[in-house]
């Protein structure tokens, strides 16, 4: 199937720092970007969307940084804590709300006291 | 109950038999998405519906995989010849087209014997 790619599958981040989590994503038409998290056993879960015509959006603790230029999708999170600990994915699609959204192979993020 | 939810929540199954996994979206969704994700593994996109629209079914891995959908309510997912391959657990996302933010359901983890 189809795959954004996604190069690191585990990071380890002390409680209290901040994470990055990157993505490289393969099509340049994409027009909308999306960070989901997925805690063992459960569903994705929307964390932040962006459209391709921002470079940053902030949300609550996250931000998402878009880099049309080299096709470079992050995820930074403030203050990581430990409910924190699951696997982030990226996700790309044409359009926001009418199209196929394709997902990368995901980063786990493992929380140290 | 306004989540997504999909049944049966695990299946075991012999190699070379059928099984349909079904997928009750959030009501009003009009899109519709089935992904299949491996142990340790990224969402493989299968199939998005939309609307009335004809599905855009260019992840199904083989004609063994087909999917329907009831106008915009329930999805059925059918894996014809099972395959030890096809072990993975199957997910199903809806979300409307106001803001395109997916919500997915719980997954059915499918075992191949």
């Amino acid at each position: 199937g189809e795959s954004v790619g996604l190069h690191l599958p585990t990071l380890s981040v002390q409680e209290g720092d901040n994470s990055i989590i990157n993505c490289a994503y393969s099509n340049s038409a994409s027009d909308y970007f999306i960070w989901y998290k997925q805690e063992s056993g459960k569903g994705p879960q929307f964390i932040i969307d962006i459209r391709s015509n921002m470079d940053k959006r902030q949300g609550q603790r996250v931000t998402v940084l878009l880099n049309k230029t080299v096709k470079h999708l992050s995820l930074q999170i403030a203050a990581t804590q430990p409910g924190d600990s699951a696997v982030y994915f990226c996700a790309e699609s044409l359009y926001s709300s009418a199209s196929k959204i394709i997902f990368g192979s995901g980063t786990r993020l493992s929380i140290r006291p | 109950g306004a989540g997504v939810s999909q049944s049966p929540s695990n299946k075991v199954t012999e190699k070379g038999k059928d099984v349909e996994l079904r997928c009750d979206p959030i009501s009003g969704h009009t899109a519709l998405y089935w992904y299949r994700q491996r142990l340790g593994q990224g969402l493989e996109f299968l199939i998005y519906f939309q609307g009335n629209s004809a599905p855009d079914k260019s992840g199904l891995p083989s004609d063994r995989f087909s999917a329907e959908r009831t106008g915009e309510s329930v999805s059925t997912l059918t894996i014809q010849r099972t395959q030890q391959e096809d072990s993975a657990v199957y997910l199903c996302a809806s979300s409307s087209v106001r803001d395109g933010e997916q919500y997915f359901g719980p997954g059915t983890r499918l075992t191949v014997t």
